[in-house]
């Protein structure tokens, strides 16, 4: 019954590799989010799908880049990771329309590059 | 650019000493404020939105006001179940949807 569901919770992997995390939600929400949570909590969004459109790109490496074949997937592919691209990556979805925008999150991926 | 500002870092409070945590924004059309919480290990989980200053709302120990600067949570009498770091998240209404978020207040709420 999980609204947004990411997969895996944990990804331990080595600097060069490429490796995908998946994310959907089932909530019938029309957007959905990247988010990166650094070691200091600060929760920086990445990417934003409107209905599988990109509306927000946020300064990221082209190294990440975030597919979303339907409105309730979206999953961020990385490649060539990086020991600074260790951190929590959470997933995201909510509303655009209407007053309930709220973002409902998924439980994190916490990738350790080494 | 959007930014939120939130004080303190962290706070530690005994059972039942109540207080109260900040949240300074500065965002051009504010569509909402948010206020999350997030246990260790967990994603943030939505508390509440607010959308205009004088707004309030309450659930349980929390309440959560706007002014046209900044929010506050206050918590009434905490528990040590309400140790957690919340999180203050804003959406101005030409941003698509993107949420700019805080730092975060870490709580701690001693027996």
């Amino acid at each position: 019954d999980t609204a947004v569901s990411q997969t895996p919770k944990y990804l331990v992997t080595q600097m060069g590799n490429d490796k995908s995390i998946k994310c959907e939600q089932n909530l019938g929400h029309d957007t959905m989010y990247w988010y990166k949570q650094d070691s200091k909590k600060f929760l920086k969004i990445m990417f934003s799908y409107n209905n599988k459109e990109l509306i927000i790109n946020e300064t990221v490496p082209n190294r990440f880049s975030p597919k979303s074949p339907d409105k309730a997937h979206l999953n961020l592919h990385i490649n060539s990771l990086e020991l600074g691209d260790s951190a929590v990556y959470f997933c995201a979805s909510s509303h655009t329309g209407g007053s309930n925008t709220e973002a409902f999150f998924g439980q994190g991926t916490r990738l350790t590059v080494v | 650019e959007d930014q939120v500002t939130q004080s303190p870092e962290a706070l530690r409070l005994q059972e039942g000493e109540s207080s109260s945590l900040n949240c300074s924004y500065t965002v051009s059309g504010l569509r909402g404020l948010f206020w999350y919480r997030q246990d260790p290990g967990k994603g943030p989980e939505f508390l509440f939105t607010l959308y205009s200053a004088g707004e309030e709302k309450e659930k349980e120990r929390l309440k959560a006001t706007l002014t046209k600067k900044e929010s506050f949570l206050h918590i009434t009498a905490p528990k040590p179940e309400d140790s957690a770091t919340y999180l203050c998240a804003v959406q101005g209404f030409t941003n698509a949807g993107k949420s700019t978020f805080g730092d975060g207040t870490t709580l701690t709420v001693k027996p």
